[in-house]
């Protein structure tokens, strides 16, 4: 059974970086037709694309959060990484990670909620 | 940019009632489209992608149809645990981008 799970900072200070790591159980994260992808949801709030990166080191961001996001892999270590410089409280939300595949995203992670705050 | 925009923001349905959920893209997605299924307090899950296929384990009361910009969801039967927000999503492969819709909440009475 594959699973995901979020781990790092519950509160990060404003103008900071924002890192978070997802590891992964029961998958090759280096292999196949596979992309590891971040997601957030602002509290109460629908669910935004942050990026996604293949085994191959290569990712891409969502427009409004490029320049500010980096997602690597470490496939010795089966995890995905993200961060996320100069937060503001517009980054506050819960922080999911999941595996993509060209049906969707699926497993996700049970989330993990980062509030932006001094 | 491709814009998912989903209907109605809220329905309310009592249990056995059939549901249909609405998402039209700004442009022509195909049948690249996906239904995720939100409960309260959980992580979103895979219902359907390519528009009308199940994902594993989802119960046959679930359908999607459409394609080009149109898509629906369905829920022939509601029963209590359908309780959910529901969210539309295209992948688009180049240039490479994700996109969801702003969710459809149903509420059962």
């Amino acid at each position: 059974q594959v699973q995901l799970q979020e781990s790092g900072p519950g509160l990060v200070k404003p103008s900071q970086t924002l890192s978070l790591t997802c590891t992964v159980s029961g998958d090759s994260i280096g292999s196949g037709e596979k992309y590891w992808t971040w997601i957030r949801q602002p509290p109460g709030k629908g669910l935004e694309w942050i990026g996604y990166i293949f085994y191959s080191d290569v990712a891409y961001y969502s427009p409004s959060l490029r320049g500010r996001v980096t997602i690597s892999v470490d496939t010795s270590k089966s995890q995905f990484s993200l961060k996320l410089t100069s937060v503001t409280a517009a980054d506050t939300a819960v922080y999911y990670c999941a595996r993509g595949q060209n049906e969707g995203f699926q497993p996700w992670g049970q989330g993990t909620l980062v509030t932006v705050s001094s | 940019e491709i814009v998912l925009t989903q209907s109605p923001g809220t329905l309310s349905l009592s249990p056995g009632e059939r549901a249909t959920l609405s998402c039209r893209a700004s442009q022509s997605v195909g049948s690249y489209l996906a239904w995720y299924q939100q409960k309260p307090g959980q992580a979103p899950r895979l219902l359907i992608h390519d528009a009308a296929s199940r994902a594993p384990g989802i119960p046959a009361r679930f359908s999607g149809s459409g394609s080009g910009t149109d898509f629906t969801l369905t829920i022939s039967s509601l029963e209590a645990e359908d309780c959910a927000v529901y969210y539309c999503k295209y992948r688009s492969k180049w240039p490479p981008r994700v996109t969801f819709g702003q969710g459809t909440r149903l509420e059962i009475k």
